[in-house]
């Protein structure tokens, strides 16, 4: 099993371009995530789905968007980018347990960069 | 409102000495409890879980932490530090998963 998937590592955009982060799991999680991680702020919840079709916002969801076509995949949007969305991205998946949200298994991050 | 919190930013600790991070959570019932370590550059790996039960719990790489209802705690513990220990540690909780901010932990030799 590959886990978590994550394209790409590394991403440099400029002021106003948009883009697609992608993420892919092969454990059959009904729960994915995308989370970003900010010096001396954890990280924080941007969107997340319980399972395909079904997409829901986190804390921190403008100038983002998701979709869930496939239990597998789920992609992060990117509208317009701005310098506050500079960060390190993760994805993540679990197992939905009855309104709670198992172990969750991380990609490896993407490193976004908006100049 | 729903929150974690992880009071200490940084924490040195000597080589072989114990440690202790803190973490309270503020949410209507116990919700599930989670920690994570993250090593630099690396994404997040689950050390130990709690959902019910003993409220001792035993996870990987010798760590431990103990679940306190009346004080909404769920402290790390690890007797004896590694070099290796040194790393990012975040506690969640498994309502809506959200994190605490962490704690960097640097071990001196």
């Amino acid at each position: 099993n590959a886990g978590v998937t994550q394209t790409p590592k590394f991403q440099v955009l400029k002021t106003g371009q948009s883009m697609t982060l992608q993420c892919a799991q092969d454990m059959n999680h009904e729960y994915m995530s995308w989370y970003r991680q900010d010096p001396g702020m954890g990280l924080r919840l941007i969107h997340y789905s319980v399972g395909a079709g079904i997409t829901d916002q986190g804390e921190v969801p403008n100038g983002y968007n998701v979709s869930r076509s496939t239990t597998e995949d789920f992609p992060l949007r990117l509208l317009s980018a701005a310098p506050s969305q500079t960060s390190v991205y993760f994805c993540a998946s679990s197992y939905h347990l009855s309104g709670a949200i198992d172990e969750q298994f991380f990609g490896p991050g993407t490193r976004l960069t908006v100049l | 409102a729903q929150s974690v919190t992880q009071p200490d930013i940084h924490i040195t600790v000597s080589e072989g000495a114990s440690l202790e991070l803190r973490c309270n959570y503020s949410y209507g019932a116990t919700p599930y409890l989670f920690w994570y370590v993250q090593s630099p550059g690396q994404g997040l790996q689950l050390l130990l879980k709690y959902f019910s039960g003993d409220t001792l719990v035993q996870g990987i790489k010798g760590f431990e932490a103990e679940f306190k209802r009346s004080q909404s705690s769920f402290n790390l513990r690890k007797p004896s530090v590694h070099w290796s220990d040194a790393a990012e540690y975040f506690c969640a909780v498994g309502v809506d998963m959200r994190f605490g901010a962490g704690t960097r932990l640097t071990v001196k030799p």
